[in-house]
This record gives structure tokens, sequence and C-alpha cells, in this order.
């Protein structure tokens, strides 16, 4: 199994408050993605990064923000949780991404956070 | 945009019995194609994939083939077990590294 590790796993949090989810891994991987998953919509990009302090918006980027200080660490705050951002959150690393020729880049996926916003 | 388009579940069957999970994609070029499991309580992990037409990934008995005529990526399994009981996911890859995930079937297998 790649080493992706998600913390915490579980948490429960008012309306308001900012929140900060963490992707760790060992694999050295220089691409790392946060997905949120919800029923009737599967999964969903909201940021990515290419590396260190290098991120980019996916398709539902707002009200969330990222950080990558470190090749290992990328960071997903949700600056004032609103209860439309109650899900399940994937982090996911790859190897290399675009531009390096390689079709078909696997990409490998952490345990996922519950998060629920009350 | 680029998009996929996977059969709504859930489905539910039988040990041994033959299963088709059916999924289209939308994209412009040649996309990679992804079959993702989701078992219950972890994260997606992938189990097989083609990145150019008529190429068949196969995995754990599983095979889906790259139909570019058809733009389709159908999962085949000839005889599931119960531990096949999961939530499958058909996902593109276009131009980028951005995965583009179906909305994802579930499957449920009864002995």
């Amino acid at each position: 199994d790649a080493g992706i590790t998600q913390s915490p796993r579980h948490k429960v949090t008012e309306t308001g408050t900012p929140v900060t989810l963490r992707c760790h891994q060992t694999e050295n991987h220089r691409y790392m993605y946060w997905y949120r998953q919800d029923p009737g919509h599967g999964l969903r990009l909201i940021h990515y990064s290419y590396g260190v302090k290098d991120t980019d918006k996916g398709e539902v980027s707002d009200g969330y923000s990222v950080s990558r200080s470190k090749t290992e660490d990328f960071l997903l705050t949700l600056e004032s949780a609103t209860s439309s951002q109650t899900s399940v959150y994937f982090c996911a690393i790859s190897e290399s991404g675009r531009g390096t020729g390689k079709r078909g880049e696997t990409q490998y996926f952490g345990p996922g956070t519950r998060l629920l916003v009350l | 945009g680029d998009s996929v388009t996977q059969m709504e579940g859930p489905v539910t069957l039988s040990e041994e019995a033959f299963l088709t999970i059916n999924c289209t994609y939308t994209a412009t070029g040649y996309p990679s194609l992804f079959w993702y499991v989701q078992y219950p309580g972890e994260g997606l992990q992938l189990l097989l994939k083609a990145t150019k037409a008529d190429d068949k990934g196969s995995n754990k008995g599983f095979e889906a083939t790259y139909r570019k005529e058809t733009t389709s990526f159908h999962l085949e399994k000839g005889s599931v077990q119960v531990s096949d009981s999961a939530v499958y996911f058909c996902a593109l890859q276009g131009g980028s590294e951005k995965l583009v995930f179906g909305k994802g079937t579930k499957l449920t297998v009864n002995p």
C-alpha cells in the first residue's frame, strides 16, 4: 500500500469554525490532490498540488484553501466551515503527472476523513 | 468538458453471477481510462486501467476494454464473489493530470 495517511480520520465541528485536514505521504510523489466524496456526485477534485508551494484549483474549490510547504504534506483548510462541506475527504498522490509523457498515471488514495459540520 | 457516465446502482447479484457495469465517456483527444474500487470504510484503489484504444485492462478476474468507437469502458467479471461487494468508479484522465470520476456504482453480492 502507498504510504498515505490522513488526519484526523473523523471530525465534528460547528458552522463558522476553521478546520484543517492533513495529508501526509512517505512516497516522495510530486502530485497531491484533495477530493470530496458525496452521494450522487462521486469524487470531485477540490485542489491539487504539483510541487512544493505550487497549487491549483479543482472543480469545487470555493470555500477551501490549501498549502504545501513540504513534499510530504498537503493541508486542506476550510476557512469557515458550512454544513454543505459535510463530506468525506480523500487525499491522493501520483508520481509525476502532466508533462512527463506517462499516460495513465495511477493515483493512490488515503483512507479518508469524515467531516460533519453542524 | 470531460465527463464520465456510469450505470446507476445499486446492483445486487448472487454469488457466481456475471457482472457488467457500464461506463461511457466524453473527452477530447485520447484519454486514459480507469476503474477504481472502494471497499467499505476504505479509500479508493486502482482496479484496472487502459491507456489506448482496444487495450484491455484486467485484474482479480475483472476486465474492461477501451472502445473508442463507442466511447465505452464497461467493467465485467464472469463470476462474482461476496468479497467483490464494493463501490466501483469509472474514471478518465484527459490532457492533464486530473481524474474525472463517474458517480459510482454500488455492488452487493449475496451468498
